[in-house]
């Protein structure tokens, strides 16, 4: 079975960009996560879903970060306008709905800001 | 408030030598435990859970963890390290409110563990 697929791997844009990170969650999981990690503050939790419906975003650190879920099979985080300070690792993960078993990550985006 | 303890920032441990990654926790109700492993550029790994039963968990690669609820522990172990153990490793406990549950995690601030041949 196919797991949590990101996209792009990496991504170096310039301060100001906009940056549209990509997630495909495995199939069938209700539950949809993004996490930041950096070495300063470790793995933070950004903003969760449950069945396309966003129910906890109170990690999102400003409101340049926004996220969509617009089907089960998708979702963005995007930064609008980027800054060096949002360089991090950015991660994707998904599970079932019967919090008996894990979540699954993808590999994660490495953003650069420049 | 629920948390995840990982007193340790790193272990160092020969290798073929017993190795104890530790991990406390504080959550209200039963707690559901999980282990992750985390290889350089590469997202987390689950290893094992403990959610009921037996207090000794057996996951992948060899490791296990020993669920102690009067020490509010879940400890991972595993017998003989392997060089290709080194990586960073997760403990999480599933979040709860109200009395209730989520399918959040809470995660621990990891530890480095350095496998030396």
């Amino acid at each position: 079975d196919a797991g949590v697929i990101q996209s792009p791997r990496h991504e170096v844009t310039e301060m100001g960009q906009e940056v549209t990170l990509r997630c495909k969650p495995i199939s069938g999981h209700d539950y949809l996560f993004w996490y930041r990690q950096t070495m300063m503050r470790g793995l933070e939790l950004l903003i969760y879903f449950n069945n396309n419906v966003p129910i906890d975003d109170s990690g999102m650190p400003e409101d340049r970060f926004s996220a969509k879920m617009p089907n089960a099979s998708f979702s963005t985080l995007k930064i609008q306008p980027s800054e060096p300070r949002d360089s991090a690792v950015y991660f994707c993960a998904s599970s079932d709905n019967t919090g008996r078993q894990p979540q699954h990550f993808g590999d994660g985006t490495r953003l650069s800001i420049l | 408030a629920q948390s995840v303890a990982q007193p340790e920032d790193q272990v160092n441990v020969a290798e073929g030598n017993p190795l104890t990654v530790k991990c406390t926790y504080s959550v209200s109700g039963n707690p559901y435990l999980f282990w992750y492993v985390q290889y350089p550029n590469r997202g987390l790994q689950f290893l094992l859970k403990y959610i009921t039963g037996d207090n000794l968990v057996k996951g992948s690669y060899g490791f296990e963890a020993e669920f102690n609820k009067s020490q509010t522990s879940f400890h991972l172990k595993k017998p003989s390290a392997l060089v290709s153990d080194s990586a960073l490793y997760f403990c999480a406990v599933r979040d709860s409110f109200y009395g209730g549950a989520t399918n959040k995690l809470i995660f621990g601030t990891g530890t480095l563990l350095a496998v030396q041949p």
